[in-house]
């Protein structure tokens, strides 16, 4: 199985200022197809996961456009350019380029 | 609007059964893979199982390979995980996800394993 490594465990960030998460995988994420199967979800408190980044890089539909995903091969990274309170939760990373689909550990995100 | 409703959770007794429903709405089923993903109570996602559109393709974790069957009733618009020989490590929230990989989740039915 891919394992995806994601650090930090938990953020503390103020308001306006940038973030940042990280996401390792323990196999190379770009497909034959050109394709790199890396997502990054956030799951808001008490809610289920929503997708932010697909193919490692493309806002999903809806993302605010401070979201954005780039990395490649093993390396990803997650950056949100000004945080807001409504971007407080936990950040998931996620392969899907072979089954069984893994996600990271999450990286929780609060407001200081 | 795209919903998803999980129902079909509850408490069992280590070793007993359980299937989980999750119904469609705001979407035609039949043209969408899906998923269910688990969470342990304060634990992170752990994915389960996949059908394809069809039901004629599915995947597992190795962790419920052969006690966990995952089907579809694109008529009814309702996707199944039949859940046998639970134990205490599959309680979790169970959500149905659609899509090639998950995109739109429901909010998930809680399935607690104790005697």
């Amino acid at each position: 199985d891919i394992v995806m490594t994601q650090t930090p465990l938990s953020l503390s960030v103020t308001p306006g200022q940038p973030a940042s998460i990280s996401c390792k995988s323990s196999q190379s994420l770009l497909h034959s197809d050109g394709k790199t199967y890396l997502y990054w979800y956030l799951q808001k408190p008490g809610q289920p996961p929503q997708l932010l980044i697909y193919e490692f890089s493309n806002r999903f539909s809806g993302v605010p456009d401070r979201f954005s995903g780039s990395g490649s091969g093993t390396d990803f990274t997650l950056k949100i350019s000004r945080v807001e309170a409504e971007d407080v939760g936990v950040y998931y990373c996620m392969q899907s380029i072979q089954l069984p689909l893994t996600f990271g550990g999450g990286t929780k995100v609060e407001i200081k | 609007e795209v919903q998803l409703v999980e129902s079909g959770g509850g408490l069992v007794q280590p070793g007993g059964s359980l299937r989980l429903s999750c119904a469609a709405s705001g979407f035609t089923l039949s043209s969408y893979w899906m998923h269910w993903v688990r969470q342990a109570p304060g634990k992170g996602l752990v994915w389960v199982s996949r059908i394809n559109s069809d039901g004629s393709s599915t995947g597992y974790a190795d962790s419920v390979k052969g006690r966990f069957t995952i089907s579809r009733d694109n008529a009814r618009n309702t996707l199944y995980l039949e859940m046998n020989s639970l134990r205490g490590e599959d309680t979790a929230v169970y959500y149905c996800a659609r899509g090639w990989v998950p995109q739109n989740w429901g909010q998930g039915t809680l399935v607690t394993v104790s005697s």
